[in-house]
């Protein structure tokens, strides 16, 4: 595609339910990111992606955080029993091997109420 | 661990006026070093970039030279526009480039 792209762009959940945010990244860029956005803060490192595999998954704040990546190329990234504290914008990247420049998503900003 | 620190903002500077946001960082070895702009209602993207020591990555004006013996990368502009009302972020890539790591941004706001 022409850029990376994330669904949804906006995701309101109640506490304590379930969700999936989903990226589809440049075709042909083998590594995928996702970070956080939170209000007042900087752009947390959650997990990367290299294929379908995830070498780095130390930025996962919790178990209730999940993430796979299929046919090395769309990724979801799960949320379970969602908490207040989970709002925030939820951003993809990706980019070539090797390559130095990651292209980012325009994000998934998630509310939880 | 590797990190970033930037300038807090918000950064509040007349049209035509010098800019500089500085920028210093922790890390082993040599890293890749990358200013991130994020204009209102749009995504991140790639300003400048530099991967190794005295380069000098420039795009619309803007400069950051990497100086390894200050461990800083200070994003640098003769003179703000509007438009470049944005929030800027300074960031690494370890060798690998297994990941960014990123600063808490700097909001810059320009008047007319």
């Amino acid at each position: 595609g022409a850029g990376v792209s994330q669904s949804p762009s906006n995701k309101v959940t109640e506490k304590g339910k379930d969700v999936e945010l989903r990226c589809d990244p440049i075709s042909g860029h083998t590594a995928l990111y996702w970070y956080r956005q939170s209000l007042g803060q900087g752009l947390e490192f959650l997990i990367y992606f290299q294929g379908n595999s995830a070498p780095d998954k130390s930025g996962l704040p919790s178990d209730r955080f999940s993430a796979e990546r299929t046919g090395g190329s769309v990724s979801t990234l799960t949320i379970q029993r969602t908490q207040q504290e989970d709002s925030a914008v939820y951003l993809c990247a990706s980019s070539l091997p090797g390559n130095t420049e990651a292209f980012f998503g325009q994000g998934t900003r998630l509310t939880v109420v | 661990g590797n990190s970033v620190t930037q300038m807090e903002g918000p950064v509040t500077l007349s049209e035509e006026a010098f800019l500089t946001i500085n920028c210093t960082y922790t890390a082993t070895g040599y890293p890749s070093l990358f200013w991130y702009v994020q204009y209102p209602g749009e995504g991140l993207q790639l300003l400048l970039k530099a991967t190794k020591a005295d380069d000098k990555g420039s795009n619309k004006g803007f400069e950051a030279t990497y100086r390894k013996e200050t461990t800083s990368f200070h994003l640098e502009k003769g003179s703000v526009q509007v438009s470049d009302s944005a929030v800027y972020f300074c960031a690494l890539s370890d060798a690998g480039f297994q990941k960014l790591v990123f600063g808490t941004g700097t909001r810059l706001l320009v008047s007319p």
